[in-house]
């Protein structure tokens, strides 16, 4: 069974930094694309970062861009989003999700795995 | 930037259509996929590439995306449609990736 699981989710305050992570299971991770996408509190979805199976494809939205970091680690079937400089708008619970697209095709596939999301709240 | 526009809020009666749009620039150029969300769940895709059915979604829910806006049609609606639905707008040539605001269907 395809699995997702988040974590690194915290209460942090405004200008600190956190590290999320995401593991696969029962697929072949470096197969695919991964991305994550965010859900505010009152708002909607918001991609946030995409990367592609061997990492040389990247994109963020224009509002983590220069702040958030992506990555994996296929050995350890692991995604990660390196967050700084974070700030209340960044507060949100955040989805690891599997992109339907495999090999060189990009980063525009739809997602059809989901985790079932880790909480970042960022308050003073 | 590329916001896709899609109407805050719609209600329906069973048994009728739901009709929800995403609006925006040369749409038709781009790839759509449509995903529902419940409250406490994850996110579900229902449409993927303007009109495809992932397998387990009912043939109730249909796409088309000939121009603005691309359309999502869910026919006979059930109480268990009650949901949010967002629209996810694809470029590759660009590296567009984006969500529209989400549209909050209730069965009335």
């Amino acid at each position: 069974e395809v699995q997702l699981a988040e974590s690194g989710g915290d209460l942090v305050q405004p200008g600190k930094s956190l590290r999320l992570s995401c593991v696969g299971s029962g697929f072949s991770f470096d197969d695919y694309a991964m991305h994550w996408v965010r859900l505010g509190p009152g708002k909607g979805l918001e991609w946030v970062s995409g990367i592609n199976w061997k990492s040389d494809m990247l994109g963020y939205a224009d509002s983590v861009k220069g702040r958030f970091s992506i990555s994996r680690d296929n050995a350890k079937n692991s995604l990660y989003l390196e967050m700084n400089s974070l700030t209340v708008e960044d507060t949100a619970l955040y989805y690891c999700a599997r992109d339907s697209s495999t090999g060189d095709n990009g980063l525009g596939g739809y997602y059809d795995r989901w985790g079932q999301g880790t909480q970042v709240i960022v308050s003073s | 930037s590329y916001v896709p526009t899609q109407p805050p809020s719609m209600s329906v009666s069973p048994g009728q259509t739901a009709t929800i749009t995403c609006g925006g620039d040369n749409i038709a150029s781009k790839s759509v996929h449509w995903y529902r969300q419940k409250p406490g769940q994850a996110p579900e895709v229902v449409i993927a590439y303007d009109t495809d059915r992932p397998s387990g979604i009912p043939e109730r829910f249909s796409g088309s995306n000939y121009g603005d806006p691309a359309i999502l049609t869910i026919s006979r609606v059930e109480a268990g449609d009650e949901a949010d639905y967002y629209c996810q707008v694809c470029d590759t040539s660009s590296g567009l990736v984006v969500f529209g605001g989400g549209t909050k269907l209730t069965v009335l």
